[in-house]
């Protein structure tokens, strides 16, 4: 069974410019969440999707946004890249339920220049 | 008030003594506990979820949950220079939400 797949694994971005990012879950996994990873900050919690709609957002500016198609497979955009966005960013997908573990992918390093 | 805790570390322990981290939440309606494990440049990866009071063992690992004071801990006997990683601790709130601790750096020294 296929795990958790992100693209790219590294991103090299200019500040001003827009990204895309993009998870692929776990099949049959429909809840899918971004997170953002750095130093000293722990996982910050940026928005949880769950058949296409978001359910959940976390404290970002509108800068982050993201959607989920009809496969689950999920993007997350950050238009207009500062320096203070280069991080890892994490996508985990989960089954629906309370009882359910989320499972990560592994990651995509952004580089913002 | 952020919704989970822990003590950032860093932890360090001899080889084969007890590890022990600590977790607390805010929302007292949360219903599930997890830990994971974050090795350097890796993504986490499940170690063990809790979701009723007491104690649950996994091999070296056991997981500790007291709901009346809001606590979860994770500990590992037999500390194994493998284990050297950061532990996160996770809370599923009513909402289905995860929220994640900035993890605690364990180092086990040989």
């Amino acid at each position: 069974k296929a795990g958790v797949t992100q693209t790219p694994r590294y991103l090299i971005k200019t500040r001003g410019q827009q990204v895309t990012l993009s998870c692929s879950p776990i099949s049959g996994h429909r809840s899918v969440s971004w997170y953002q990873q750095t130093p000293g900050q722990g996982l910050q919690f940026l928005f949880e999707y769950f058949s296409e709609t978001q359910r959940n957002k976390g404290n970002f500016p509108g800068r982050f946004s993201g959607r989920q198609f009809s496969n689950s497979r999920s993007e997350m955009n950050v238009s207009t890249l500062e320096l203070g966005d280069s991080a890892l960013y994490l996508c985990a997908s989960s089954l629906a339920g309370s009882n359910t573990e989320a499972f990560f992918g592994q990651g995509t390093r952004l580089t913002v220049v | 008030q952020k919704e989970v805790e822990q003590n950032s570390g860093p932890l360090s322990v001899p080889e084969g003594a007890i590890a022990s981290l600590n977790c607390t939440y805010s929302d007292r309606g949360s219903q599930s506990f997890f830990w994971y494990r974050q090795y350097s440049g890796k993504s986490p990866e499940l170690i063990m979820f809790i979701y009723s009071n007491g104690d649950k063992e996994d091999g070296r690992f056991t997981a500790q949950l007291n709901k009346a004071s809001q606590y979860v801990s994770l500990l590992i006997r037999d500390s194994q220079p493998s284990d050297s990683a950061t532990y996160l601790c996770a809370v599923k709130n009513t909402g289905n939400q995860f929220y994640f601790g900035t993890g605690t750096s364990l180092t086990v020294i040989p």
